[in-house]
């Protein structure tokens, strides 16, 4: 147990919709990292979140966003979904900025049907 | 815009032999480069890192190896054991951004 949470675990809904991730980090992190894990692709890193700052932004799109909320919980926001976002979704936490260890959640699958 | 590759989606190796899974990166500004591993239905775990200062770090059975010139990472899994079948990702920071590779799906037969 890495001691991230990531709710749902599953995720199934249509195209057009928006639905909401969430992820505890761990008791002390203040870093949450969001990555996107597509059928046959790495991780792609998508946001970066440090004490309710964000701090570093990859390749996520504008139909996306998300936020650090002050009791250091995170949500990301997936808004007029279509087939191609299906993927898993992680949440990772580490103590600081760039830290080289994370530690990340079990995931949250997502299918758009 | 792949800044870090796998090129070897799978791997497969006799327990008690070594195992090298190999990672190449195309940004000359990555100053940390990771391993992590993950098992189905879990989220990747950390296993070893390396500064792009160093050529080699050492952690029991796993040994990571860079080469700076050639841009390319290696890691070095010696004896392999059933345990170690996972998919292995490579990783690479600058500054707070992290890079991915595909991964390696590494299976060890008993």
């Amino acid at each position: 147990d890495s001691g991230v949470t990531q709710t749902p675990k599953h995720l199934i809904t249509a195209t057009g919709q928006r639905v909401t991730l969430r992820c505890s980090p761990r008791s002390g992190d203040l870093s949450v990292y969001w990555y996107q894990q597509s059928l046959d692709q790495g991780l792609q890193f998508l946001i970066q979140y440090y004490n309710g700052e964000e701090r570093a932004k990859g390749n996520i799109l504008e139909r996306f966003s998300a936020q650090q909320f002050p009791d250091l919980h995170s949500e990301l926001n997936l808004s007029s979904l279509e087939l191609g976002d299906s993927a898993l979704y992680f949440c990772a936490s580490s103590v600081g900025l760039g830290d080289t260890e994370a530690f990340f959640g079990q995931g949250t699958r997502l299918t758009v049907v | 815009d792949q800044q870090v590759k796998q090129n070897s989606p799978s791997l497969s190796v006799q327990e008690g032999r070594i195992s090298i899974l190999n990672c190449d990166y195309t940004n000359s500004m990555f100053d940390y480069f990771l391993w992590y591993k993950k098992y189905p239905a879990e989220g990747p775990t950390f296993l070893i890192s390396i500064s792009s200062i160093k050529d080699k770090n050492e952690d029991g059975r796993f040994t990571v190896f860079l080469n700076k010139s050639a841009k390319h990472l290696s890691l070095h899994i010696v004896p392999s054991q059933p345990g170690d079948s996972a998919v292995y990702f490579c990783a690479a920071r600058t500054g707070n951004q992290f890079y991915f590779g595909t991964g390696t799906s590494l299976t060890v037969i008993p």
